[in-house]
């Protein structure tokens, strides 16, 4: 199984804040992983595919990049509605694999 | 609008079963392949089964191997999920989600809460 390990598991931060959010992957993937957000009792929302595509109706603040082992999220400048919790996901084989998690907390 | 709607969830006794459903609305269903990510209380998410459009191709998870079970019916625009001899670690968030190939998960239903203890 491929191991996807995401740093930090916790991250504070305020309004305005440059947010970086790192996945690993214990093998190549390629460019197949996806970035998801999650807000507390709320389903995950899908904000990037494919490493680096922007969902549709994603504010353009949020960006993906690396390819390969090592991937990351960044939120150019955290707003309000960004404190949550975010996960990275592999989808180059089954089975599909999560990273841990990383809460963006307000600081 | 697109949407899945979980149902099923409850609290069942340790060694029990119980069988939840995903309703598809608002695109083709039969065009999808079909997940199950599910959330124990506090924890991150975990991904436990996938089957493919056709219903032709399933995947699990080790945690679930031999235990539970997906399938489909694309005439009811249904997806299924049979767990059987359940765990106190099967307790969680159970949340379907639609896939195309070679795609992330890019609709998620709401969820529905199972809880197994005696």
């Amino acid at each position: 199984d491929i191991q996807m390990t995401q740093s930090p598991s916790t991250l504070s931060a305020s309004v305005g804040d440059r947010v970086t959010i790192i996945c690993r992957a214990s093998q190549s993937i390629d460019s197949w992983l996806a970035w998801y957000q999650q807000k507390p009792g709320k389903a995950p929302k899908l904000l990037i595919s494919k490493a680096s595509r922007l969902e549709s109706g994603v504010p353009s603040r949020f960006s993906g990049s690396g390819s390969g082992t090592e991937l990351t999220l960044t939120i150019s400048s955290l707003q309000p509605d960004d404190f949550a919790s975010y996960y990275c996901q592999q989808y180059y084989r089954y089975p599909l694999t999560f990273g841990g998690g990383t809460k963006v907390e307000i600081k | 609008e697109v949407r899945l709607l979980e149902s099923g969830g409850g609290l069942v006794q340790p060694g029990g079963s119980l069988r939840l459903s995903c309703a598809a609305s608002g695109f083709t269903f039969s065009t999808y392949a079909m997940n199950w990510v599910r959330q124990a209380p506090g924890k991150g998410l975990e991904w436990v089964l996938a089957i493919s459009d056709s219903g032709g191709d399933t995947y699990y998870a080790d945690s679930v191997k031999g235990r539970f079970t997906i399938s489909r019916d694309n005439s009811k625009n249904t997806m299924y999920l049979q767990m059987n001899s359940l765990r106190a670690e099967d307790t969680a968030v159970y949340y379907c989600a639609r896939r195309i190939p070679n795609y992330a998960m890019d609709v998620w239903g709401q969820g529905t809460t199972v809880t197994v203890s005696s």
